[in-house]
């Protein structure tokens, strides 16, 4: 069974500072990976997927990182804002089966103005 | 384009009592799941479709009942509720084409007594 670990599963950081929250997974053989935002009593957005060929992905001040083979992602966020406090969350989608995913328990992000 | 919603947002339920949870997405996509997000566990796969009269279970199915006889809409039944069942209901989809994300809802609170 796949399973999914985040770690910290919370962060405090000053603003302006720029961090890296970290995913690992048990089964190497993903489709992708997908973050995911959540801030609270919301809905998930997604925010990067990594395909399982990719070693990384970019958007804005977002940059994900995938080794397949380590069973590691890497989120880095630039320049943290207080807008970016949030929860972090990681899924896997697995290589064979249907669309579903696995999810991490995620991080817990809170940057201090 | 309203993308995936969800009713109602919270409900209250006495043990033993039976409702649905409502989802409906506007997208067109084919592939329709539920998750349930727990304190400390990551979201769960409860039941997913691959198209309209398709339906499997997922990780944790039991005391759940899906249907779907129309592309926009997936409706999760709870039969007989349990306090174990209180939890967040994620609902999500994901178009075959058009790239991997997977866009989920706002949420359903529920709460059994």
């Amino acid at each position: 069974k796949q399973e999914v670990t985040q770690i910290p599963a919370a962060l405090s950081v000053p603003e302006g500072e720029n961090l890296v929250l970290n995913c690992s997974f048990t089964d190497s053989a993903i489709y992708n990976l997908q973050w995911f935002r959540q801030d609270p009593g919301k809905g998930l957005t997604s925010l990067l997927l990594i395909q399982s060929s990719q070693r990384e992905q970019t958007s804005g001040r977002l940059n994900a990182s995938l080794d397949k083979s380590s069973g590691r992602s890497t989120l880095y966020i630039a320049a943290s804002q207080p807008g970016d406090s949030a929860t972090y969350l990681c899924a896997v989608r697995r290589y064979t089966g249907a669309n579903n995913l696995f999810f991490g328990t995620g991080t817990r992000l809170t940057v201090i103005p | 384009n309203a993308g995936v919603t969800q009713t109602p947002k919270f409900q209250v339920l006495k043990t033993g009592q039976s409702m649905t949870l409502q989802c409906a997405q506007d997208m067109n996509h084919e592939y329709m799941s539920w998750y349930r997000q727990d304190p400390g566990m990551g979201l769960r796969l409860i039941h997913y479709s691959v198209g309209a009269g398709i339906t499997d279970q997922g990780e944790v199915p039991n005391g759940y009942n899906v249907s779907r006889s129309t592309t926009e809409d997936f409706p999760l039944r709870l039969l007989s509720a349990a306090p174990s069942q209180t939890s967040v209901y994620f609902c999500a989809s994901k178009g075959d084409r058009g790239g991997e994300t997977q866009y989920f809802g706002p949420g359903t609170r529920l709460l059994v007594l």
